[in-house]
């Protein structure tokens, strides 16, 4: 089985400090690791995500992923966050022993970044 | 860019009719998938296909239904539309089945509300 957890709902921030947003996993095998983001009344946009290899992940829009193995843990960031950054935050597993394509999305965090 | 693009961005429905939700993308992509979005329950999802009318139920199919009749295209049936499917859709897509970590590709969503 697999799994993923945002354990927080929000996450409020000032513009120009750090961004951090949290998502841990739980999987059998070797993690597949996915972040997207959602803005209001929009589709689901991919960020970045963690197949193998470096730990250290970059994506899109500055933002940056540390997969952590022992902590089962893929905390998304970003080192200073912008207003236009205020959106829904999804983070995403797929077990590399399950035999199909199917990804579990944890439960969203929104991200709120004040000027 | 992969483009996936959905029927309609809102729709208004009677409790009891067929609603047919299409979704198609341009990228020659053999899998599709069917979510719901709902707050603070992430995505769920409904149904998802490897290949042209082929299909498989994601984590909750009841009430739904689906067709692939033609590669690029995937269909979301709501056989008779109750008040707690009123939610938002997803559809989203990824290459192949082949390549591990695939990333999927999401539309802009369709919001239903059933009446």
């Amino acid at each position: 089985a697999q799994s993923v957890a945002q354990p927080e709902d929000q996450v409020n921030v000032a513009e120009g400090n750090p961004l951090t947003v949290k998502c841990t996993y739980s999987v059998s095998g070797n993690p597949y690791l996915f972040w997207y983001v959602q803005y209001p009344n929009r589709g689901l946009q991919f960020l970045l995500k963690y197949i193998t290899g470096d730990n250290l992940v970059k994506g899109s829009y500055g933002f940056e992923a540390e997969f952590n193995k022992s902590q089962t843990s893929f905390h998304l960031k970003k080192p200073s966050a912008l207003v236009s950054d205020s959106a829904l935050y999804f983070c995403a597993v797929r077990d590399s022993r399950s035999n199909d394509y199917k990804l579990s999305f944890g439960a969203g965090t929104t991200v709120t970044v004040r000027a | 860019d992969v483009k996936v693009t959905q029927s309609s961005r809102y729709l208004v429905k009677r409790t009891g009719e067929k609603v047919f939700l299409e979704c198609v993308q341009d990228m020659d992509h053999e899998n599709m998938f069917w979510y719901r979005q709902d707050p603070g329950l992430g995505l769920r999802l409904i149904y998802f296909s490897y290949d042209v009318k082929m299909k498989e139920k994601g984590d909750i199919p009841e009430g739904y239904s689906v067709s692939r009749e033609k590669k690029e295209r995937f269909s979301l049936i709501l056989e008779s539309a109750s008040t707690n499917q009123t939610s938002m859709y997803l559809c989203a897509s990824s290459l192949s089945r082949v390549t591990g970590g695939d990333t999927q590709y999401f539309g802009p969503g369709t919001r239903l509300t059933v009446l």
